[in-house]
């Protein structure tokens, strides 16, 4: 069975710095998807940024980029010039490959809780 | 840009009544999910619907709970008989296709069951 870990469940930076939330998981499949999700207060899930298995290269969304590391089975998101509007809980899942009949099952972390401070 | 809606935000009820959990979701998308989220623990998967039938449901996901797609635009969560350890935010989500990973998810309705 997959499992997602986040260590970190508050974590606080200042506005326009940069921070890092860290995410492990364990699985046995091969290829596979990471996600990172953001819950702001207004409770909806938004996806951050994805990120597959196969592809060596490093997600980057703008400000959001991640760290995947396969072989430590580490994924953390890395939000530079951090922003007001960053404070929301960050939620790291993972996703079997997605192939036709397979179902899109997340499986996900206990969450971090950031605050931008200004 | 689309997104799913959810209602309502808030629900209350009492225990062993049932309770209907309504989402609308994106209208192209083909595949739709429940979410739960009960507080201080981990999202937890439901269920996942597809072509008019369920595709996979979790361990949480017994007799109690049905889903329903009754017209072209909404999907729906029932409970039938709530519990006091059914409060938890119940998340809806869809995705476009077979073959693309991305859930989209609605804001929640966060379900009380005193």
């Amino acid at each position: 069975a997959q499992t997602v870990t986040q260590s970190q469940p508050e974590m606080s930076v200042q506005e326009a710095e940069t921070v890092t939330l860290s995410c492990t998981y364990d699985t046995s499949e091969s290829n596979y998807y990471l996600f990172w999700y953001k819950q702001p207060p207004s409770r909806q899930m938004i996806l951050v940024i994805r990120q597959e298995a196969y592809k060596q290269q490093n997600a980057t969304e703008n400000r959001f980029s991640v760290n995947f590391q396969k072989a430590a089975k580490s994924f953390s998101l890395k939000i530079s010039d951090s922003q007001l509007g960053d404070t929301a809980m960050y939620f790291c899942a993972f996703m079997k490959h997605v192939y036709a009949g397979n179902n899109r099952k997340l499986i996900w972390g206990l969450g971090t809780s950031l605050a931008v401070n200004p | 840009e689309p997104e799913v809606t959810q209602t309502p935000s808030h629900q209350v009820t009492q225990m062993g009544q049932e309770v209907i959990l309504r989402c609308v979701p994106i209208s192209n998308h083909l595949y739709f999910y429940w979410y739960r989220q009960i507080l201080g623990q981990k999202v937890e998967f439901l269920v996942s619907f597809y072509n008019n039938e369920i595709s996979e449901k979790s361990e949480i996901f017994d007799d109690q709970f049905s889903v329903e797609r009754p017209d072209g635009s909404n999907f729906t969560l029932k409970i039938r008989s709530t519990k006091l350890e059914d409060s938890a935010m119940y998340f809806c989500a869809s995705s476009e296709n077979e073959t693309n990973e991305k859930l989209f998810f609605g804001s929640g309705t966060q379900l009380s069951v005193l």
